[in-house]
């Protein structure tokens, strides 16, 4: 069965660190992969896709990579800030409707 | 106010009602979609609907039912509800389905079956 897996455990790390969040999947062929994050009593919010056909993808602080042959993505916050933490969740879409979603890593950074 | 909204926040009903959360978008979009989120779970999709009077079932439809008359709004109604129903419900839109088309999520409404 398609399955997506994040890191249950919570990711603890110190205030000015590179936080790297992972996420695998496996029976899947994703077109393309997005990276939300969501904070407690929110709805998720969208913060970056990278294609099948790109390796890497930046924004601000962000970096996301995707490697369909090991058939993971990582996600990276350099610089880390409390501001960051929150739970980040990462979702694979084929194209169509189907949108899949991991159950999120929490992150928590420490001042 | 722009953007998408859901109703209510909070909800507590007893096994057996009928409930129905209420989402509204602004913009317009598509393509609107029912998940819910429980604990060690991912969203999992309910129902989604690619326009006025077009929806379809997801990955967990049974129990629920949705209607969509008008392209803003996209009410999911539990028709009989069962204490596996508590959980927080989210409601998203999306402009179309293709790249660069994210979905935005409402604030999400926490229901508790009892």
């Amino acid at each position: 069965s398609q399955k997506i897996e994040q890191n249950s455990e919570a990711l603890n790390i110190q205030e000015g660190k590179t936080a790297t969040l992972t996420c695998n999947y496996t029976n899947y062929s994703p077109a393309y992969l997005q990276w939300y994050r969501q904070d407690p009593g929110r709805g998720p919010v969208f913060l970056l896709l990278i294609r099948e056909n790109e390796k890497e993808k930046r924004k601000e602080r962000l970096k996301v990579t995707f490697d369909t042959t090991l058939k993971q993505s990582l996600f990276h916050i350099t610089a880390s800030q409390p501001a960051d933490s929150a739970t980040y969740l990462c979702a694979l879409d084929t194209g169509g409707f189907k949108t899949i979603f991991g159950a999120g890593t929490r992150l928590f950074v420490k001042a | 106010d722009a953007g998408i909204t859901q109703s209510p926040r909070y909800k507590i009903t007893e096994t057996g009602r009928q409930v129905t959360l209420m989402c509204h978008q602004t913009w317009s979009h598509s393509y609107m979609f029912w998940y819910r989120q429980d604990l060690g779970h991912g969203l999992r999709l309910i129902y989604y609907s690619a326009a006025a009077d077009i929806t379809d079932k997801g990955e967990v439809p049974d129990g629920y039912v949705v209607s969509r008359s008008k392209t803003e709004n996209f009410p999911l109604t539990l028709e009989s509800a069962t204490r596996s129903q508590t959980s927080v419900y989210f409601c998203a839109s999306r402009y179309g389905l293709g790249l660069n088309t994210e979905a935005f999520f409402g604030q999400g409404t926490r229901l508790t079956v009892v």
